[in-house]
Protein backbone atom coordinates (compact mmCIF):
# COMPACT_ATOMS: atom_id res chain seq x y z
CA UNK A 1 0.00 0.00 0.00
CA UNK A 2 0.97 3.34 -0.88
CA UNK A 3 1.18 6.32 1.64
CA UNK A 4 2.49 9.60 2.10
CA UNK A 5 3.34 11.46 5.45
CA UNK A 6 3.99 15.53 5.71
CA UNK A 7 5.44 15.92 9.12
CA UNK A 8 4.66 19.11 10.32
CA UNK A 9 1.15 20.45 9.96
CA UNK A 10 2.16 24.01 10.18
CA UNK A 11 5.42 25.11 9.45
CA UNK A 12 6.39 29.16 9.94
CA UNK A 13 9.71 30.99 8.73
CA UNK A 14 10.82 34.13 8.65
CA UNK A 15 11.30 36.14 5.15
CA UNK A 16 14.18 35.53 3.65
CA UNK A 17 15.04 31.97 5.63
CA UNK A 18 15.40 28.53 4.51
CA UNK A 19 11.92 26.73 3.60
CA UNK A 20 11.99 23.01 4.50
CA UNK A 21 8.80 21.04 4.37
CA UNK A 22 9.17 17.35 4.75
CA UNK A 23 7.75 14.39 2.89
CA UNK A 24 8.31 10.68 3.00
CA UNK A 25 6.68 8.12 1.69
CA UNK A 26 6.14 4.88 1.44
CA UNK A 27 5.92 2.56 -1.86
CA UNK A 28 6.66 -1.16 -3.06
CA UNK A 29 7.63 0.32 -6.08
CA UNK A 30 9.53 3.06 -7.11
CA UNK A 31 7.45 5.85 -7.53
CA UNK A 32 7.00 8.97 -9.37
CA UNK A 33 6.86 12.26 -6.74
CA UNK A 34 4.92 15.35 -6.81
CA UNK A 35 4.79 18.53 -4.68
CA UNK A 36 1.78 20.42 -5.22
CA UNK A 37 0.97 23.89 -3.94
CA UNK A 38 -2.67 25.68 -2.95
CA UNK A 39 -2.76 29.85 -2.75
CA UNK A 40 -6.15 30.54 -1.12
CA UNK A 41 -9.25 30.32 -3.07
CA UNK A 42 -7.26 28.53 -5.85
CA UNK A 43 -6.56 24.92 -7.34
CA UNK A 44 -3.66 23.14 -6.85
CA UNK A 45 -0.65 24.23 -9.04
CA UNK A 46 2.01 21.62 -9.47
CA UNK A 47 5.39 23.01 -8.75
CA UNK A 48 7.87 20.27 -9.53
CA UNK A 49 7.87 16.39 -10.08
CA UNK A 50 10.35 13.42 -9.97
CA UNK A 51 9.71 10.40 -12.69
CA UNK A 52 13.25 9.36 -13.21
CA UNK A 53 16.52 10.58 -13.93
CA UNK A 54 18.44 12.89 -12.23
CA UNK A 55 17.16 13.42 -7.98
CA UNK A 56 17.19 17.02 -7.64
CA UNK A 57 14.64 18.33 -9.44
CA UNK A 58 13.66 21.96 -9.88
CA UNK A 59 10.16 23.22 -9.72
CA UNK A 60 8.75 26.94 -10.19
CA UNK A 61 9.37 29.76 -7.78
CA UNK A 62 12.75 28.84 -6.69
CA UNK A 63 11.72 25.41 -4.54
CA UNK A 64 13.75 22.48 -5.39
CA UNK A 65 12.61 18.66 -4.18
CA UNK A 66 15.52 15.77 -3.97
CA UNK A 67 14.53 11.94 -4.10
CA UNK A 68 16.00 10.13 -1.83
CA UNK A 69 15.45 6.80 -2.17
CA UNK A 70 17.37 5.41 0.55
CA UNK A 71 15.37 7.03 2.82
CA UNK A 72 12.30 6.94 1.10
CA UNK A 73 11.92 11.22 1.41
CA UNK A 74 11.27 13.98 -0.92
CA UNK A 75 11.93 16.70 1.04
CA UNK A 76 10.68 20.40 -0.89
CA UNK A 77 12.94 23.01 -0.12
CA UNK A 78 13.65 26.94 -0.70
CA UNK A 79 16.96 29.05 0.10
CA UNK A 80 14.64 32.28 1.40
CA UNK A 81 11.27 32.34 1.42
CA UNK A 82 9.40 35.08 0.14
CA UNK A 83 6.00 36.43 1.53
CA UNK A 84 4.29 34.90 -1.58
CA UNK A 85 5.10 31.82 -0.55
CA UNK A 86 2.31 31.32 2.16
CA UNK A 87 0.35 28.25 0.84
CA UNK A 88 -0.61 24.87 1.94
CA UNK A 89 1.60 22.39 0.30
CA UNK A 90 0.97 18.93 -0.82
CA UNK A 91 3.29 15.98 -1.56
CA UNK A 92 1.88 12.86 -3.82
CA UNK A 93 3.34 10.07 -5.15
CA UNK A 94 1.54 7.79 -7.94
CA UNK A 95 2.95 4.52 -8.45
CA UNK A 96 0.75 2.92 -11.55
CA UNK A 97 -2.18 3.56 -13.12
CA UNK A 98 -3.73 6.86 -12.34
CA UNK A 99 -4.43 7.16 -8.54
CA UNK A 100 -2.42 9.50 -6.70
CA UNK A 101 -2.00 9.58 -3.12
CA UNK A 102 -1.84 12.49 -1.33
CA UNK A 103 -0.45 13.49 2.06
CA UNK A 104 -1.95 15.91 4.41
CA UNK A 105 -0.69 18.77 3.92
CA UNK A 106 1.60 21.26 4.90
CA UNK A 107 0.37 24.89 5.84
CA UNK A 108 3.48 27.31 5.69
CA UNK A 109 3.30 30.66 7.20
CA UNK A 110 6.17 33.57 6.23
CA UNK A 111 6.92 35.87 8.42
CA UNK A 112 7.69 39.24 7.52
CA UNK B 1 -6.14 27.23 -22.77
CA UNK B 2 -8.99 27.39 -19.83
CA UNK B 3 -8.22 25.96 -16.62
CA UNK B 4 -10.57 23.14 -14.92
CA UNK B 5 -13.50 25.06 -13.48
CA UNK B 6 -15.63 23.66 -11.00
CA UNK B 7 -19.03 24.94 -10.09
CA UNK B 8 -20.11 26.27 -7.43
CA UNK B 9 -17.28 26.77 -5.50
CA UNK B 10 -19.13 27.01 -2.38
CA UNK B 11 -22.11 25.29 -1.24
CA UNK B 12 -23.95 25.05 2.42
CA UNK B 13 -26.72 22.42 2.27
CA UNK B 14 -28.65 20.93 5.15
CA UNK B 15 -28.05 17.32 6.16
CA UNK B 16 -30.75 14.89 4.12
CA UNK B 17 -30.47 17.48 1.09
CA UNK B 18 -29.36 16.73 -2.53
CA UNK B 19 -26.09 18.51 -4.04
CA UNK B 20 -24.26 18.50 -7.38
CA UNK B 21 -21.44 19.46 -8.35
CA UNK B 22 -19.98 20.16 -11.30
CA UNK B 23 -16.68 19.83 -13.53
CA UNK B 24 -15.57 21.05 -16.72
CA UNK B 25 -12.44 19.28 -17.52
CA UNK B 26 -9.62 21.01 -19.70
CA UNK B 27 -10.94 20.95 -23.57
CA UNK B 28 -9.75 16.90 -25.06
CA UNK B 29 -8.74 16.02 -21.77
CA UNK B 30 -9.97 12.28 -21.76
CA UNK B 31 -9.19 11.81 -18.05
CA UNK B 32 -11.19 13.09 -15.24
CA UNK B 33 -10.71 12.33 -11.56
CA UNK B 34 -12.17 12.92 -8.58
CA UNK B 35 -10.52 13.63 -5.16
CA UNK B 36 -11.68 14.54 -1.68
CA UNK B 37 -10.16 16.55 1.19
CA UNK B 38 -12.35 16.35 4.41
CA UNK B 39 -10.78 18.82 6.79
CA UNK B 40 -7.07 18.77 8.18
CA UNK B 41 -6.84 15.03 6.37
CA UNK B 42 -5.32 14.19 3.11
CA UNK B 43 -6.97 14.79 -0.50
CA UNK B 44 -8.24 11.38 -1.17
CA UNK B 45 -9.09 9.86 -4.68
CA UNK B 46 -12.75 9.36 -5.42
CA UNK B 47 -12.87 8.35 -8.91
CA UNK B 48 -11.60 8.09 -12.36
CA UNK B 49 -12.87 8.59 -16.18
CA UNK B 50 -11.64 7.91 -19.49
CA UNK B 51 -13.94 9.70 -21.56
CA UNK B 52 -17.31 8.87 -20.53
CA UNK B 53 -16.25 5.91 -19.13
CA UNK B 54 -15.59 4.87 -15.00
CA UNK B 55 -12.15 3.50 -14.91
CA UNK B 56 -11.64 3.10 -11.05
CA UNK B 57 -14.44 4.06 -8.78
CA UNK B 58 -12.88 2.58 -5.75
CA UNK B 59 -12.82 5.87 -3.60
CA UNK B 60 -16.18 6.34 -4.01
CA UNK B 61 -16.77 6.31 -0.25
CA UNK B 62 -20.69 4.63 -0.26
CA UNK B 63 -23.83 4.86 -2.78
CA UNK B 64 -24.96 8.21 -1.50
CA UNK B 65 -22.52 9.85 -4.31
CA UNK B 66 -23.05 9.20 -7.48
CA UNK B 67 -20.94 10.79 -10.65
CA UNK B 68 -21.78 10.91 -14.16
CA UNK B 69 -19.88 12.03 -17.54
CA UNK B 70 -22.11 12.15 -20.29
CA UNK B 71 -20.93 12.14 -23.59
CA UNK B 72 -17.27 12.53 -22.37
CA UNK B 73 -17.32 16.14 -21.32
CA UNK B 74 -17.85 17.59 -18.46
CA UNK B 75 -18.80 15.62 -14.96
CA UNK B 76 -21.19 15.77 -12.68
CA UNK B 77 -21.00 14.45 -8.67
CA UNK B 78 -24.29 13.89 -6.69
CA UNK B 79 -24.79 13.50 -3.29
CA UNK B 80 -27.94 12.37 -2.48
CA UNK B 81 -28.77 12.75 0.66
CA UNK B 82 -25.41 14.47 2.18
CA UNK B 83 -24.92 13.83 5.36
CA UNK B 84 -22.39 15.82 7.42
CA UNK B 85 -19.71 13.81 6.99
CA UNK B 86 -19.10 14.60 3.40
CA UNK B 87 -18.49 18.33 4.13
CA UNK B 88 -15.29 18.95 2.75
CA UNK B 89 -13.32 20.26 -0.58
CA UNK B 90 -14.01 18.10 -3.69
CA UNK B 91 -11.50 18.26 -6.34
CA UNK B 92 -11.76 17.94 -9.70
CA UNK B 93 -8.43 16.89 -12.13
CA UNK B 94 -7.94 16.34 -16.04
CA UNK B 95 -5.34 15.25 -17.97
CA UNK B 96 -4.81 14.48 -21.54
CA UNK B 97 -3.47 10.96 -21.42
CA UNK B 98 -1.82 8.13 -18.38
CA UNK B 99 1.58 8.30 -17.72
CA UNK B 100 3.63 9.81 -15.04
CA UNK B 101 2.36 13.89 -15.89
CA UNK B 102 0.77 15.85 -13.05
CA UNK B 103 -3.14 16.60 -13.23
CA UNK B 104 -4.42 19.86 -13.80
CA UNK B 105 -6.74 20.74 -10.99
CA UNK B 106 -9.67 22.81 -10.38
CA UNK B 107 -10.12 25.31 -7.61
CA UNK B 108 -12.46 22.97 -5.69
CA UNK B 109 -15.61 22.94 -4.66
CA UNK B 110 -16.12 23.70 -0.51
CA UNK B 111 -19.22 21.60 0.37
CA UNK B 112 -20.35 21.85 3.67
CA UNK B 113 -23.23 19.90 5.25
CA UNK B 114 -24.89 21.56 8.25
Amino acid sequence: AQSVTQLGSHVSVSEGALVLLRCNYSSSVPPYLFWYVQYPNQGLQLLLKYTTGATLVKGINGFEAEFKKSETSFHLTKPSAHMSDAAEYFCAVRVSGNQFYFGTGTSLTVIP
Amino acid sequence: EAGVTQFPSHSVIEKGQTVTLRCDPISGHDNLYWYRRVMGKEIKFLLHFVKESKQDESGMPNNRFLAERTGGTYSTLKVQPAELEDSGVYFCASSQQGGPSGYTFGSGTRLTVV
